[in-house]
């Protein structure tokens, strides 16, 4: 099956500044990647996107890329906000299944 | 309806208890998840529904644990002989199925403390 790897696991930005977060997976069929946010105690939430025919994908603030040959995908917030910090979760979906990363714990510091 | 339902929202019961949790998905949704969440932990994928389809029951962890679909409605979760390791937030998902991958949209969980 797939196995999904997440880093950083706890991130600290100053507001204004950029966070990343990279995920790899393993199984080159997986074509599609969500992003997920779950601020605590809430459900995660579908923030962005990226299907395997698109190289990149970017939403106000937030960007996703893809990289198919070395199997791994990025997510980018810019100009971070307080707002921001949360949890935040890759996936990979092969057929109708979805491997999840263990989450990036952000913060931003005001 | 507007989302994924879940209930309840919190269930506080004694090890050794059966407990069930509740999942109504989005309609017309074919695709029913479910995934354990342990605290400060990601998402462990628990058992997937498409439809009348068999279940895809490989990631329960122990025989203590079923679900049952009825067509494309309500789930249950059913945990037997609860122990204190059960503890945890179950979260629902469920999501169309087309021509390509369509995302999951979650409920807010149920909360489960075995005492």
């Amino acid at each position: 099956g797939e196995n999904v790897e997440q880093h950083p696991s706890t991130l600290s930005v100053q507001e204004g500044d950029s966070a990343v977060i990279k995920c790899t997976y393993s199984d080159s069929a997986s074509n599609y990647f969500p992003w997920y946010k779950q601020e605590l105690g809430k459900r995660p939430q579908l923030i962005i996107d990226i299907r395997s025919n698109v190289g990149e994908k970017k939403d106000q603030r937030i960007a996703v890329t893809l990289n198919k040959t070395a199997k791994h995908f990025s997510l980018h917030i810019t100009e971070t906000q307080p707002e921001d910090s949360a949890v935040y979760f890759c996936a990979a979906s092969l057929g109708n299944q979805f491997y999840f990363g263990t989450g990036t714990s952000l913060t931003v510091i005001p | 309806g507007a989302g994924v339902s879940q209930s309840p929202s919190n269930k506080v019961t004694e090890k050794g208890k059966d407990v069930e949790l509740r999942c109504d998905p989005i309609s017309g949704h074919t695709a029913l998840y479910w995934y354990r969440q342990r605290l400060g932990q990601g998402l462990e994928f628990l058992i997937y529904f498409q439809g009348n389809s068999a279940p895809d029951k490989s990631g329960l962890p122990s025989d203590r644990f079923s679900a049952e679909r009825t067509g494309e409605s309500v789930s249950t979760l059913t945990i037997q002989r609860t122990q204190q390791e059960d503890s945890a937030v179950y979260l629902c998902a469920s999501s169309t199925i087309g021509t390509s991958n369509q995302p999951q949209h979650f409920g807010d969980g149920t909360r489960l403390s075995i005492l």
